[in-house]
């Protein structure tokens, strides 16, 4: 079955490094993916990786897939205020004609001067 | 990125009303789909739809009701909102091969 979990908070310090965690559960996940969302806003796509890769960098994100214990992660290097928001990783499976995205329940970050 | 667009961004409405939430991009994306999000919640999938007059429910029972009659529309209607369809509802979209959703802003609908 599908199922997506996160912690629910997370606060760190400006400058400090942020990491987010979150675990699934589906090993038939092709993608998965972190979306940021801040108040009032839609969902904004960060970042992705394939499933077959451990790790991908993309300026101040690093994202780790750890797959044999199905364990994503989402490190923000420099976090700065403008970071706070919630973040949801996402995995994609897919299904006849297209794929789904099954989402977690999202991480809110507050960053603290 | 995608260019999607979601309207009304708040809608504050009486019960019974009908309601039609609409949601259009312009990237010719074959792939639309329909969030519902409670606040500080995790998002639920309630309608999909892979290219025009193709529409499928989500994993989310609604009673809301989508079409897609042309590429880049893809409406959602509620006959009769309730209370209890006070959420926030995210449209997104993808193309065909592709595996990225695009997310809209999302509209706010408060039932009254």
């Amino acid at each position: 079955g599908e199922d997506v979990e996160q912690s629910l908070f997370l606060s760190v310090r400006e400058g400090d490094s942020s990491v987010i965690n979150c675990t699934y559960t589906d090993s038939s996940s092709t993608y998965l993916y972190w979306y940021k969302q801040e108040p009032g806003a839609g969902l904004q796509l960060l970042t992705y990786i394939f499933s077959n890769m451990d790790m991908k960098q993309d300026q101040r994100l690093t994202v780790l897939l750890n797959k044999k214990d199905k364990h994503l992660s989402l490190r923000i290097a420099d976090t700065q205020t403008g970071d706070s928001a919630i973040y949801f990783c996402a995995e994609s499976i897919l299904t006849g004609g297209g794929n789904k995205l099954t989402f977690g329940t999202g991480t809110q970050l507050k960053v603290e001067l | 990125e995608a260019d999607i667009y979601q309207t009304p961004r708040y809608l504050v409405i009486g019960t019974g009303k009908k309601i039609t939430l609409e949601c259009s991009q312009t990237m010719g994306h074959d792939k639309m789909y329909w969030y519902q999000q409670d606040p500080g919640m995790e998002l639920h999938l309630i309608h999909y739809s892979y290219g025009v007059n193709s529409t499928e429910k989500g994993d989310l029972s609604s009673e809301s009701t989508v079409s897609r009659i042309r590429t880049e529309h893809f409406p959602l209607t509620l006959e009769s909102a309730r209370p209890s369809h006070t959420s926030q509802y995210l449209c997104a979209s993808g193309a065909l091969g592709g595996h990225t959703q695009y997310f809209g802003p999302g509209t706010r609908l408060t039932v009254l």
